[in-house]
Order: structure tokens, then C-alpha cells, then sequence
């Protein structure tokens, strides 16, 4: 059970390009999902905090028009790279939970390359 | 604010030995706290978590124990296997209960 999944895995693409990068909760129903940004050999950095049927909660230094969230449905959450950049190229996971304090699950990340 | 430290960064061990990783927190209030693995280009799993009524929690081949007076935490992997090799994170949630702070990570090496 709690299993996330998240399309697509990898995604390269121009510059200027918007990406949108989904996830679901399979099994349970998530009402908050959360969105990651990692860089190679580290640790995972919250950008920010969905709950269903409300605006995300960005994390300090996180764009809010340029990583667009939204978390129509208890299973979905999406993720858009608006007019992405080389800047933007990263590893994004989301993670889905059904609660405060409650675990949280990960999907298998995006492997965002922008050319 | 919450703040996770772990060690150590890196770990290699034998095949069979037991690998071993701590984290240390400051917020008292901490009640949760679980442990991840990621493998090379997935998302991290989770592999096992405590809550703060138990000092010590079992599966398998893991366990993860838990000392609230001194502020710490550990993994521990007995009769480990080349396939354990991967990326650890520990993590607690902030005070809200809204998201997960992690440590920076273990690279554990089991070599056969």
C-alpha cells in the first residue's frame, strides 16, 4: 500500500518551455502533498506544501509564479516548470501524506533537463 | 527552528556486518520520526519510523531506536547486503506537523 506514482520520469526539453510534472496517490487519499527539489548528492529541499482545495505554501526563496501547484483532487497533485531554464534542470519528487504528522510517501521523482 | 543532524556522511561496510547511523534534533516537541532509503535515480522509500511512546521499533533485518531525554535517533541494519547500499535519510517533522526536515544523508556501501 502508499504508493505514489509521478509522471513523467524524466523530461528534457528547451529553454522557455513549461513542464508539468504530476503525482498521485494510488491507494489513499493525500491531503497534503509536498514538492522537492534535489540536487546531486544531497539531501531533498521542501519548495512547497500543497493541501487539497487550498494554494500551495511555497518555501522561503521559492518563485511562486515560476513552480505553479495545484492540488485539484485528494490523489492529485501537479507541478509546472513555467518558462523553465538551465537553472531550473533538477531531480523533483513529491511525496503524499493523509495528514498532519502522518508518513509521508514518495514518488520515484522527474529528472527535469532543460537544454 | 527544527534542525536534524546526521552522521556519518559516509559508511562502508562488509557484507554480514551491521551498519549503524545516527540523527540528533533539538526540538523537544519532536513526536515522529521516520528513516528513508534512496536508490540511485528513485525517490526516497520509507523503510521504517518511531513515534515518541516507543524507544525501539523492529522489522526484519531494521530497527530503529529512539532516546528522547538525550535527542537522538538511530538506524541499524544487521546482517547487511550489497543491495542495502544506497542513500539514508533520517527526518522529523516541524513543529506544526506540516513537513518533514531531513538530514543531509548517509551513502552506506556494503561490499561483498
Amino acid at each position: 500500500g502508499a504508493v505514489v506514482s509521478q509522471h513523467p520520469s524524466r523530461v528534457i526539453c528547451k529553454s522557455g518551455t513549461s513542464v508539468k510534472i504530476e503525482c498521485r496517490s494510488l491507494d489513499f487519499q493525500a491531503t497534503t502533498m509536498f514538492w522537492y527539489r534535489q540536487f546531486p548528492k544531497q539531501s531533498l529541499m521542501l519548495m512547497a506544501t500543497s493541501n487539497e482545495g487550498s494554494k500551495a505554501t511555497y518555501e522561503q526563496g521559492v518563485e511562486k509564479d515560476k513552480f505553479l501547484i495545484n492540488h485539484a483532487s485528494l490523489t492529485l497533485s501537479t507541478l509546472t516548470v513555467t518558462s523553465a531554464h538551465p537553472e531550473d534542470s533538477s531531480f523533483y519528487i513529491c511525496s503524499a501524506a493523509q495528514g498532519s504528522n502522518q508518513p509521508q510517501h514518495f514518488g520515484d521523482g522527474t529528472r527535469l533537463s532543460i537544454l | 527552528g527544527e534542525n536534524v543532524e546526521q552522521h556519518p556522511s559516509t559508511l562502508s561496510v562488509q557484507e554480514g556486518d551491521s551498519a549503524v547511523i545516527k540523527c540528533t534534533y533539538s526540538d523537544s516537541a519532536s513526536n515522529y520520526f521516520p528513516w528513508y532509503k534512496q536508490e540511485l535515480g528513485k525517490g526516497p522509500q520509507l523503510i521504517i519510523d518511531i513515534r515518541s511512546n516507543v524507544g525501539e521499533k523492529k522489522d526484519q533485518r531494521i530497527a530503529v531506536t529512539l532516546n528522547k531525554t538525550a535527542k537522538h535517533f538511530s538506524l541499524h541494519i544487521t546482517e547487511t547486503q550489497p543491495e542495502d547500499s544506497a542513500v539514508y535519510f533520517c527526518a522529523l517533522y516541524t513543529q506544526a506537523g506540516t513537513a518533514l526536515i531531513f538530514g543531509k544523508g548517509t551513502t552506506l556501501s556494503v561490499s561483498s
